[in-house]
Formats: C-alpha cells, sequence, structure tokens
C-alpha cells in the first residue's frame, strides 16, 4: 500500500498543461527529495525529475517539478499526444524505504 | 551506453522459489546503489528491494521481507534477486533500476524488466 497518494488520472488537450500533485509525509516527502517518472506499461520506466525539480539530460523542460513541505508536484506543459503514460512520484521514507506513489494516468484528449 | 538486462522470470508454485538476475554494462557497476521494483497486472510501481554499492547494506518493502534477498556481484556486474515462498501475489515484471548515488537517490536508469508468474 503506497504512502503518496496522486490522482488516478488527469487529462487535457494537446497544447495544454497538466499538474499531477504528489501527497506524502514529513516522513517522506517532507524531508527527502523527491523524484518522477514516467512508464508507458511494458516498457522500461524513465526518470522525468530528480531532486524535486532538476530534469536529467535529454528531458524536456515541458516537464518541471516542484515541492513545498509535504507535498510535490509534476507539471506538463504543452502537452503532447506521446505523453499519454502514468507517471509515479517517488521518495526514500525514514522508514528504510523507496516509496512510489499511487500513480497518475495522463490522457490526451 | 548503459544497459540493465533482467533474466530468470518465469512460471513457479506457490511456495516455490526463484532468482532473478540484472546484468549491467555501460557503468561502473560497483559504485552504485541498485533496486528491484515491481509491477502487478493492472497496478503500479511497487518498490522490492535495495542494496548498496558495496552490498553490506540491503533494504526491503514489507510485502517481501523475510521471504526475498538482495544481492550484488561487482566481479560479474550482476545483480540478483532470491525469491522464496513464492505467493500468487508475487506475480509481476520485476525492474532493476540503478540508483544516482552509491545507495539512495532517484532510479535514473531501469532494465525492460523480466515476468514472474506464480501460479500453480
Amino acid at each position: 500500500q503506497s504512502v503518496l497518494t496522486q490522482p488516478p488520472s488527469v487529462s487535457a488537450a494537446p497544447g495544454q498543461k497538466v499538474s499531477i500533485s504528489c501527497s506524502g509525509s514529513s516522513s517522506n516527502v517532507g524531508n527527502n527529495y523527491v523524484s518522477w517518472y514516467q512508464h508507458l506499461p511494458g516498457t522500461a520506466p524513465k526518470l522525468l525529475i530528480y531532486d524535486n525539480n532538476k530534469r536529467p539530460a535529454g528531458i524536456p523542460d515541458r516537464f518541471s517539478g516542484s515541492k513545498s513541505g509535504t507535498s510535490a508536484t509534476l507539471d506538463i506543459t504543452g502537452l503532447q499526444t506521446g505523453d499519454e503514460a502514468d507517471y509515479y512520484c517517488a521518495t526514500w521514507d525514514s522508514g528504510l524505504s523507496e516509496v512510489f506513489g499511487t500513480g497518475t494516468k495522463v490522457t490526451v484528449l | 551506453q548503459v544497459q540493465l538486462v533482467e533474466s530468470g522470470g518465469g512460471v513457479v508454485q506457490p511456495g516455490r522459489s526463484l532468482r532473478v538476475s540484472c546484468a549491467a554494462s555501460g557503468i561502473t557497476f560497483s559504485s552504485f546503489g541498485m533496486h528491484w521494483v515491481r509491477q502487478a497486472p493492472g497496478k503500479g510501481l511497487e518498490w522490492v528491494a535495495l542494496i548498496s554499492y558495496d552490498g553490506s547494506n540491503q533494504y526491503y518493502g514489507d510485502s517481501v521481507k523475510g521471504r526475498f534477498t538482495i544481492s550484488r556481484d561487482n566481479f560479474r556486474n550482476t545483480l540478483y534477486l532470491q525469491m522464496n515462498n513464492l505467493r500468487p501475489d508475487d506475480t509481476a515484471v520485476y525492474y532493476c533500476a540503478k540508483s544516482e548515488t552509491h545507495m539512495i537517490g532517484s532510479l535514473n536508469f531501469w532494465g525492460q524488466g523480466t515476468l514472474v508468474t506464480v501460479s500453480s
């Protein structure tokens, strides 16, 4: 059972913006860096954001992350059909485990 | 380039054991922590285990603690997950993933996964 809560789904038209929230607690999000992953079923998940708001090389700046207190947010601007996927937040928990969010399905209308 | 290739998945009966492997190339394997993460059919990603760069520290998710063992061979650049007393709810695609640091941190590269099916 995940300790990080995300909305099950978000959707928007091409070119628009979606925001995905990730709600945790002081034992995880509140005191550790948050990462975000994109996952198309049947493929390898891909790191999109690390250390709350940094992008690995090759990730477009349409993807951005932020954190405030015990919540984090992933924003996707200029939405494209290729962005349809499942998105997960994750962080380390002081209970000595990595924890993933419940996952959010992004649909491009 | 970085490659992580999982192998060893298959169909196994409940209560039996299975070991899956992850062969790494294109990285200094012995410098990084390594994770196993799984995805059951129709479910989200679930973290399974982490091992530090030198194998001296291991951490496990509650659902596998006491049944699964993560290990590594830094000479063979290979990560392992020994799964004992398997249950039907262990059925999942198992991914290995590289940590950005010697232990915890973002999972900055993932393999394609290997499917484990626990069924009689």
